[in-house]
């Protein structure tokens, strides 16, 4: 069965200081994507970044990057220089081929950060 | 901005009445996936429209349906309300359904069910 594993309920990080929110997934597909989002307030997803599993490189967006270690089946979502705006729920998510449901996405319980002046 | 919206943002229903939920993808995204998520947890997959017809489903019951219209709008269905029920309803919709396509999130409806 897939699902995604997010340990941390709560992070707190100094601004500028860079965090790491924690996720790991199990899936028995070959193929499968690795989104992580963050969730203001407001309710609205943001996509910040996608690892696909045949990706030889660690994706990268800016101040976001995605360590993806696929030995042990971990997407760990680093956050470089924090802002008090990245102050949000974050979720891990996967997506993998359900049977032509492509859109359906496996979330995890998400990592609430808080950024600190 | 997703260029996804949706309506009403907050509604408060009863127990056993029926709820239609309201999306507007962006033009040219002919799927569109819905998701509930309850207070403190991650969405959940309810289901998948790709050109107007159902082609995934998560557990969910018959009470929970949809529609996918050509002019790129959706609409989720839910009928003989719970309690349980109460959640934010998240649409999603993309181009095309490629496990690394984007999904574009609207803000979501908050219904409560008293």
């Amino acid at each position: 069965a897939q699902k995604i594993t997010q340990t941390q309920p709560g992070m707190f990080v100094q601004e500028k200081e860079a965090v790491t929110l924690d996720c790991t997934y199990d899936t028995s597909d070959p193929s499968y994507g690795l989104f992580w989002y963050k969730q203001p307030s407001s309710g609205e997803m943001i996509f910040l970044i996608y690892q696909g599993s045949y990706d030889q490189q660690n994706a990268t967006e800016g101040r976001y990057s995605l360590n993806f270690q696929k030995a042990r089946k971990s997407a760990n979502l680093v956050i470089s220089a924090s802002q008090l705006g990245d102050s949000a729920m974050y979720f891990c998510a996967m997506r993998a081929n359900y049977g032509g449901a492509t859109n359906k996405l496996i979330f995890g319980t998400g990592t609430l950060l808080a950024v600190q002046p | 901005e997703t260029g996804v919206t949706q309506s009403p943002t907050h509604l408060i229903k009863t127990r056993g009445q029926q709820v239609t939920l309201r999306c507007s993808s962006q033009s040219g995204h002919n799927t569109v996936s819905w998701y509930q998520q309850a207070l403190g947890q991650g969405p959940q997959f309810i289901f998948q429209y790709y050109r107007e017809e159902e082609n995934g489903r998560g557990n969910f019951p018959p009470r929970f349906s949809g529609l996918q219209f050509p002019n790129y709008s959706s609409e989720l269905n839910v009928n003989a309300l719970e309690l349980d029920d109460s959640a934010l309803y998240l649409c999603a919709s993309s181009f095309g359904d490629t496990l690394a396509g984007e999904l574009f999130f609207g803000e979501g409806s908050r219904l409560t069910v008293l």
